[in-house]
């Protein structure tokens, strides 16, 4: 069963450093999002990316954030200069056909911050 | 504007107990609602979804009626298992389908 896979699985930086979260999305999807959660609260929305560029962001996604998809097959999430509050599970997801097909996650990537 | 509230957790029940967890929705339009779960350690996986008003969704025992007249979509299960123990979000999709608006999760523990 195709799914969405994400790397690395377990990211640790030092404050101020760039980081750059990878996905695999599932192969015939064109639409990308990424979400957040940070421990105990809400998945949050990021950013929505179709036909290679963002449909729609929250604000939290702001200059510190890019998305890109860089080939066929990856699509990445960077911080520029992460802070101690982006400590966070970062999840990929892929949609065939929204709004009403599901949006497939991949396993997260958790993010820590000291 | 788009938003889910969900009932809060935790919620602790024995094994073959009769399973309610609450989901209201404010949107715009006709969204999509969705119910995910997410195991220990795992991420988000579908659980069950419902596009229109009326349909119900089901899916491992589970089920979740969309009632546009009460702006509801509470998830239901008759008699949970151990397995079931995971943390349960409520979500709908926007008439675009450019995001997902979560619930806050609620945790369930099925205990033997």
């Amino acid at each position: 069963e195709p799914e969405v896979t994400q790397t690395p699985s377990h990211q640790v930086t030092q404050m101020g450093q760039e980081v750059i979260l990878r996905c695999v999305p599932i192969s015939n999807h064109l639409y990308f999002y990424w979400y957040r959660q940070i421990l105990g609260q809400k998945v949050e929305f990021l950013v929505s990316f179709y036909n290679n560029e963002i449909s729609e962001k929250s604000e939290i996604f702001d200059d510190q954030f890019s998305v890109e998809r860089p080939d066929g097959s990856n699509f990445t999430l960077k911080i520029r200069s992460t802070k101690l509050e982006d400590s966070a599970m970062y999840f990929c997801a892929s949609c065939c056909r929204p709004p009403a097909g599901e949006q497939f996650f991949g396993p997260g990537t958790r993010l820590t911050v000291l | 504007g788009n938003s889910v509230t969900q009932m809060e957790g935790p919620v602790t029940l024995s094994e073959e107990a009769f399973l309610t967890i609450n989901c209201t929705y404010t949107a715009t339009g006709y969204p999509s609602l969705f119910w995910y779960v997410q195991y220990p350690g795992e991420g988000l996986q579908l659980l069950l979804k419902a596009t229109k008003a009326d349909d119900k969704g089901s899916n491992k025992g589970f089920e979740a009626t969309y009632r546009k007249e009460t702006t509801s979509f509470h998830l239901e299960k008759g008699s949970v298992q151990v397995s079931d123990s995971a943390v349960y979000f409520c979500a709908l999709s926007d008439d675009n389908g450019n995001q997902f608006y979560f619930g806050t999760g609620t945790s369930l523990t099925v205990i033997p």
